[in-house]
């Protein structure tokens, strides 16, 4: 069955430029996540969407990270002028979003900035 | 804020060892406390979770139990086989709202013959 899907699942960009990733969550599932997952800082919190409205922007590190879901599907998180520490693994979730749901997990983007 | 707060590892066992991986929480009210599992090359994916103080949640031979007086939920396993090495993350999930899981730093574990 499909899963969550991110794409790509690997992005090499020179510092100072812009980057899309992509995010399919599992079908009917109200709920979006976006993670950040750095070598030994384990998951960090970024976003995370309930239908298209974002309640939690509070985990978003700079003005330069925003993200967007439409449809109640798709989510883009988008980083513009990408710093070389913004290279990490960039995990999406989805769930049902009722209490207690449990998160499933695409295979992430491994972001790198040069 | 919330917190979880894992073993740090790597660790490293031998094959039908038994596992055991601390984590402790700190959360107002009454969270759900899970254990996630990322095998090499694959997504994080549910291990097993537990709701409630004394529940007991168990999986694949994995078992932990909600331990409210001491704020524990450590991750246990009789005996460990080598398809077991992972990076496993507690996590935990106020029941105050829809809020998003918290998670631990990860522990590595390697299983060898």
């Amino acid at each position: 069955g499909a899963g969550v899907s991110q794409s790509p699942s690997n992005k090499v960009t020179e510092k100072g430029k812009d980057v899309e990733l992509r995010c399919d969550p599992i079908s009917g599932h109200t709920a979006l996540y976006w993670y950040r997952q750095s070598l030994g800082q384990g998951l960090e919190f970024l976003i995370y969407f309930q239908g298209n409205s974002a309640p939690d922007k509070s985990g978003l590190p700079s003005d330069r990270f925003s993200a967007e879901r439409t449809g109640g599907s798709v989510s883009t998180l988008t980083i513009q002028r990408t710093q070389q520490e913004d290279s990490a693994v960039y995990l999406c979730a989805s769930s049902l979003g009722n209490l207690n749901s449990p998160l499933h997990f695409g295979n992430g983007t491994r972001l790198t900035v040069t | 804020g919330d917190s979880v707060t894992q073993m740090e590892g790597p660790v490293t066992l031998s094959e039908e060892a038994f596992l055991t991986i601390n984590c402790t929480y700190t959360a107002t009210g009454y969270p759900s406390l899970f254990w996630y599992v990322q095998y090499p090359g694959e997504g994080l994916q549910l291990l097993l979770k537990a709701t409630k103080a004394d529940d007991k949640g168990s999986n694949k031979g994995f078992e932990a139990t909600y331990r409210k007086e001491t704020t524990s939920f450590h991750l246990e396993k009789g005996s460990v086989q080598v398809s077991d090495s992972a990076v496993y993350f507690c996590a935990l999930s106020s029941n105050s709202g829809n809020t998003p899981l918290v998670f631990g730093k990860g522990t590595r574990l390697s299983v060898i013959a």
